[in-house]
């Protein structure tokens, strides 16, 4: 069965540090990437996915994230965060034998300290 | 352009009552699903359904009820709300699971629900 994990529940940056965030999943066959963020009281927002091709993608907001098929990983990467990057984020893997029904991690929330 | 439009935002309910989360999409998306979030435990799939008629469920479907008469609505129905029902309910669309997809699920805001 796929499967995310996100091991950091929470992380505290300071501005202007880089971040990374990271996703393992577990999906049999080519999976679909992708990392949604939910700022305090409302929906999730597509950041950015990974369907094939070039294993950097970029994502809205100045965030990235590069696909590990070797370590099954999708981290999220940002060179500078900014206060308002504070949220909660969330790594999700689908496919296309498992069609639109994404399977997400448990989250985790950054903290940005100025 | 609304999007995902989900009612209510809030609801309290009392063990045993029922009640409906309406969720209804303006972008003619034929995939509809909800899903529960829970703190710790990410975004769970209760239903979701592939165009007008066709209902399944998913990871955690128990106590809950859902048709889809129209591709616009896919109201989601507790029968008898119990304590473990508590949560913050999305609702979520996209377009078709047969087509050269994006994959990009778009939410709706949530609604809170507390069962006392």
């Amino acid at each position: 069965a796929q499967s995310v994990t996100q091991p950091d529940i929470h992380i505290t940056v300071s501005e202007g540090a880089s971040l990374e965030l990271r996703c393992n999943y577990s999906y049999g066959a080519t999976p679909y990437l992708f990392w949604y963020v939910q700022s305090p009281g409302q929906g999730l927002q597509l950041l950015l996915k990974y369907f094939s091709g070039d294993t950097l993608v970029q994502g809205i907001k100045g965030f990235e994230a590069e696909f590990k098929r070797s370590q099954s990983s999708f981290n999220l990467r940002k060179p500078s965060v900014h206060w308002s990057d504070a949220a909660e984020y969330f790594c999700a893997v689908g496919g296309n034998g498992y069609g639109n029904k994404l399977v997400f991690g448990a989250g985790t929330i950054l903290r940005v300290k100025s | 352009n609304a999007g995902v439009t989900q009612t209510p935002k809030f609801q309290v309910l009392k063990t045993g009552q029922s009640m409906t989360l309406q969720c209804a999409q303006d972008m003619n998306h034929e995939y509809m699903s909800w899903y529960r979030q829970d703190p710790g435990m990410g975004l769970r799939l209760i239903h979701y359904s592939v165009g007008a008629g066709i209902t399944d469920q998913g990871e955690v479907p128990n106590g809950y009820n859902v048709s889809r008469s129209t591709t616009e609505d896919f109201p989601l129905r507790l029968l008898s709300a119990a304590p473990s029902q508590t949560s913050v309910y999305f609702c979520a669309s996209s377009y078709s699971l047969w087509e050269t997809n994006t994959g990009e699920l778009f939410f709706g805001e949530g609604s809170r629900l507390t069962v006392l």
